[in-house]
């Protein structure tokens, strides 16, 4: 079956720290993967997604995401965390041979950034 | 920029009443969607449209329905609400069909049915 697993539920980091949020994901092939945000109290807003090519992708507010196709794994980086940043975090996989556009997402991340 | 609303940010109804969830978007996407989002869950699709009176179900429509009318508008409907579906309700639309497009979301409606 197809699934994601973000096996992180929360993870706390210090301001200024490094970042890695893990996704790991089952799937018949190589699918289509995004990392979404979701600020509180906000819908979820597109952070970076990979399709091809590159398998380091640079997305907004200095994020970076490396797909790992011999781990089936597509971790999200930063390499300095600024408080703002404190939200939640999913991992998305959508399918190439789709022609509804469906993701499978997986549980979330929550970030906390001390000061 | 696109935009995506939803009716409601919060809502509160009684067991047994008929709900509405309302969700626009003004980018004439094709692709609209319905997700439920539970602590520890994350997203889980409950119908999803791909144009005017089109509908598909996704993940767990059990006890749910939809309504797209007008391209711009896709309704999430309740038709008894139960203590379970005490969650939050998130619209999505997306442009084309493929997957590799982005999603753009609404602000989310929390719902509690008491």
């Amino acid at each position: 079956a197809q699934s994601v697993t973000q096996p992180d539920i929360h993870i706390t980091v210090s301001e200024g720290a490094s970042l890695e949020l893990r996704c790991n994901y089952s799937y018949g092939a190589t699918p289509y993967l995004f990392w979404y945000v979701q600020s509180p109290g906000q819908g979820l807003q597109l952070l970076l997604k990979y399709f091809s090519g590159d398998t380091l992708v640079q997305g907004i507010k200095g994020f970076e995401a490396e797909f790992k196709r011999s781990q089936s794994s597509f971790n999200l980086r930063k390499p300095s965390v600024h408080w703002s940043d404190a939200a939640e975090y999913f991992c998305a996989v959508g399918a190439r041979s789709s022609n509804t556009g469906k993701l499978i997402f997986g549980q979330g991340t929550t970030l906390q950034v001390k000061p | 920029d696109v935009k995506v609303t939803q009716s409601s940010r919060y809502l509160v109804k009684r067991t047994g009443e008929k709900v509405f969830l309302e969700c626009v978007q003004d980018m004439d996407h094709e692709n609209m969607f319905w997700y439920r989002q539970d602590p520890g869950l994350g997203l889980r699709l409950i119908y999803f449209s791909y144009d005017v009176k089109m509908k598909e179900k996704g993940d767990i429509p059990e006890g749910y329905s939809v309504s797209r009318e007008k391209k711009e508008r896709f309704s999430l409907i309740l038709e008894s609400a139960s203590t379970n579906q005490t969650s939050m309700y998130l619209c999505a639309s997306i442009t084309g069909l493929y997957s590799y497009n982005e999603q753009f979301f609404g602000p989310g409606t929390r719902l509690t049915v008491l």
